[in-house]
């Protein structure tokens, strides 16, 4: 089936310090979702990209989807504290569930430090 | 307000003793799903339902069962847990499969050990 990996797993930056996450899939993805979840909290919607090379911006994040639509970033510029959590991407899986699976990256742990 | 509920949030069993985690949806939405979180493995899907009666299988549905008998509730069963089965459950659930559509709801979470 499907996979979709992250890098990197964990990341410690003093706050102040851009952040990026990458998500790559072994499949051509329709479309990618990013979700962040707050330690001892549930994943909660980011937004989410359709188009090739789309880039798409909320403030101090800035999501990215791949020319190819098999990987795709998420940057933040000036990590704050609130910035603190897991970030997961997550796409379709066509290969075994017909576009109605969702396979759900590893995600990354980001760690802010005053 | 629009949320996903699950019940109980907190659970600790012994193998083999049937239970059943409840998760229930306000939003009149279509599609329904449950994920297992493990450290280091990100979420992984268990079963998805389209909708009334249609369930699927997702990445790891052994040793778990579904049912969507109404719109809103889709509950987890394991019949005979075993202690690999311990872990935090998620629900989730969306409007449906169309564009603009996907986002994914998620409930508070159920901490399960399975002694």
């Amino acid at each position: 089936g499907q996979q979709v990996m992250q890098i990197p797993q964990y990341q410690h930056v003093q706050e102040g310090e851009d952040f990026t996450t990458y998500c790559n899939s072994s499949t051509t993805l329709s479309n990618i979702q990013w979700y962040k979840q707050r330690p001892g909290g549930h994943p909660v919607f980011l937004i989410q990209l359709v188009k090739s090379g789309e880039v798409k911006k909320q403030k101090r994040l800035t999501f990215q989807f791949g020319e190819a639509k098999k990987n795709s970033s998420l940057h933040i510029t000036a990590t704050q504290t609130t910035d603190v959590g897991t970030y997961f991407c997550a796409g379709p899986d066509r290969v075994t569930g017909g576009g109605n699976k969702l396979t759900f990256g590893t995600g990354t742990q980001l760690k802010v430090e005053l | 307000e629009a949320q996903v509920t699950q019940n109980p949030r907190y659970l600790i069993t012994v193998t083999g003793k049937k239970l059943t985690v409840t998760c229930s949806q306000n939003m009149n939405h279509e599609y329904m799903s449950w994920y297992r979180q493990d450290p280091g493995l990100g979420l992984r899907q268990i079963y998805y339902s389209m909708n009334v009666e249609v369930t699927d299988k997702g990445d790891v549905p052994e040793g778990y069962k579904v049912s969507r008998k109404e719109k809103r509730n889709f509950p987890l069963i394991l019949e005979s847990p075993s202690p690999n089965q311990t872990s935090l459950y998620f629900c989730a659930s969306s409007l449906g499969r169309n564009r603009g559509r996907r986002e994914q709801f998620f409930g508070p979470g159920t901490r399960l050990t399975v002694l």
